[in-house]
């Protein structure tokens, strides 16, 4: 079964830090990539996408997030974190058209 | 309209219960979703419509009935349901290789 790994499970940050949260998938073919966010009781919310092209994709409140295929990884990161990035991040990789499947989100606490 | 409306937001059923979870949308997608989302869990991936037709079921209990009565419309059939299957239950649909997921349905198994 294809599969998405997200590493980093919990992570506590100060505001003004970078962060980089990691994520691989194990499926061989084309692949789509996304980042979604999940507030505190919210429902997720698309952070960025990658389809083809320019494997450096920036998306919404300053995210940004870099596919290497040779490693199978989408990683994502963002300069300099604010409490408000405080959420669930989920990487998801959707095959074969209408296969979507999640990693196992890391949680980010960004103290004030 | 960049929509998925699920309804009702919030079911609190007993085990014994018959009740159904809606999702609609009216972007023109073509494939539709059920994903369950545990407490602090990712989204797991239950049923796919592709066409009107279940194109993926991820070895889900019977007690799930989905159905797909036409292109706009999915529903999610409950019954004899478990306490372990609280849960938020999420739809999506996609058509261009992009999830779009509505609010979910809150769902308390007593």
């Amino acid at each position: 079964a294809q599969s998405v790994s997200q590493h980093n499970h919990h992570v506590i940050l100060s505001e003004a830090a970078s962060l980089e949260l990691g994520c691989n998938y194990s499926y061989g073919g084309t692949v789509n990539l996304f980042w979604y966010v999940q507030y505190p009781g919210q429902h997720l919310q698309l952070l960025l996408k990658y389809f083809s092209g320019d494997p450096l994709v920036k998306g919404i409140k300053g995210f940004e997030a870099e596919f290497i295929k040779s490693k199978f990884s989408f990683n994502l990161r963002k300069p300099s974190v604010q409490w408000s990035d405080t959420a669930e991040y989920f990487c998801a990789v959707g095959y074969n058209f209408n296969k979507f499947y999640f990693g196992s989100g890391t949680k980010l606490n960004v103290k004030p | 309209d960049t929509e998925v409306t699920q309804t009702p937001k919030h079911l609190v059923m007993g085990m014994t219960n018959k009740k159904s979870l809606k999702c609609e949308q009216h972007m023109g997608h073509r494939a539709m979703y059920w994903y369950k989302q545990k407490a602090k869990k990712p989204p797991e991936l239950m049923f796919v419509y592709s066409y009107e037709k279940l194109s993926i079921n991820e070895s889900v209990p019977s007690r799930f009935s989905p159905e797909c009565p036409n292109s706009s419309l999915l529903n999610l059939h409950l019954h004899a349901l478990q306490p372990e299957d609280s849960a938020l239950y999420l739809c999506a649909s996609s058509y261009t290789g992009e999830l779009f997921f509505g609010e979910g349905s809150r769902l308390t198994v007593l």
